[in-house]
């Protein structure tokens, strides 16, 4: 079945350091990439949608010079949080959609096991 | 989009059945049904989806109502591993964007 996988799973840093995730899909290629991120006790909170190839669209409110997205290849795309402070600790998730299906909401989304951000 | 009304936790015993009921009563014509959901400190998983008519797969049954403004989620023999939060979300029919609300959180008993 298709598989997205994230890196690293957990990543500890200090304030004003920058951190990358990687979300890849291992047995299928993405077009589009979403990344999520959710608070403690809160629902997923759509960030950005990453396009192959060409920049990320991002979602109100999101800083994009903040959150760095880029999706180099149909396999993987990063997310990069720039300076990085408390307050960007979160569990940061991607999801993924086989670019094989139709296309448009007829289709699954897989999403990967979720990176845990905490900054000191 | 369209909004979703879930209950906010439901319980359930082992081995037996689960209503997960949904309303979404402002879903345009074009809309598709999706449920996820997302188990403890994990990423969400997909459940299923539909658009007019009745659903099954491994994982669960969807029933959507004649006039599409709500849908249940049926898990004929609940585990301990269906423990989750379980999300309704309509998707337009050109979209390819979730957008999560506060979902349903399903406490198994043993």
């Amino acid at each position: 079945g298709a598989v997205v996988s994230q890196h690293p799973s957990w990543v500890i840093c200090k304030s004003g350091t920058s951190v990358k995730i990687e979300c890849r899909s291992l047995d299928f290629q993405a077009t589009t990439m979403f990344w999520y991120r959710q608070f403690p006790k809160q629902s997923l909170m759509l960030m950005a949608t990453s396009n192959e190839g060409s920049k990320a669209t991002y979602e109100q409110g999101v800083e994009k010079d903040k959150f760095l997205i880029n999706h180099a290849s149909l396999t993987l795309s990063t997310l990069t949080v720039t300076s990085a402070h408390p307050e960007d600790s979160s569990f940061y998730i991607c999801s993924a959609r086989d670019m094989r299906g139709s296309g448009g909401a007829n289709y699954e989304q897989y999403f990967g096991p979720g990176t845990r951000l905490t900054v000191t | 989009d369209a909004k979703t009304t879930q209950p906010n936790s439901m319980e359930s015993n082992e081995e037996e059945p689960v209503h997960l009921p949904c309303n979404h009563s402002t879903i345009s014509g074009t809309d598709y049904i999706h449920w996820y959901r997302q188990l403890p400190s994990q990423g969400p998983e997909y459940v299923i989806h539909g658009l007019t008519s009745n659903v099954n797969n491994r994982m669960a049954s969807l029933a959507i109502a004649e006039d599409r403004k709500s849908s249940t989620l049926i898990l004929h023999r609940a585990t301990l591993r269906d423990a989750a939060v379980y999300y309704c979300i309509p998707i337009q029919g050109g979209s390819e964007k979730l957008v999560f609300g506060k979902g349903t959180k399903l406490t198994v008993n043993p």
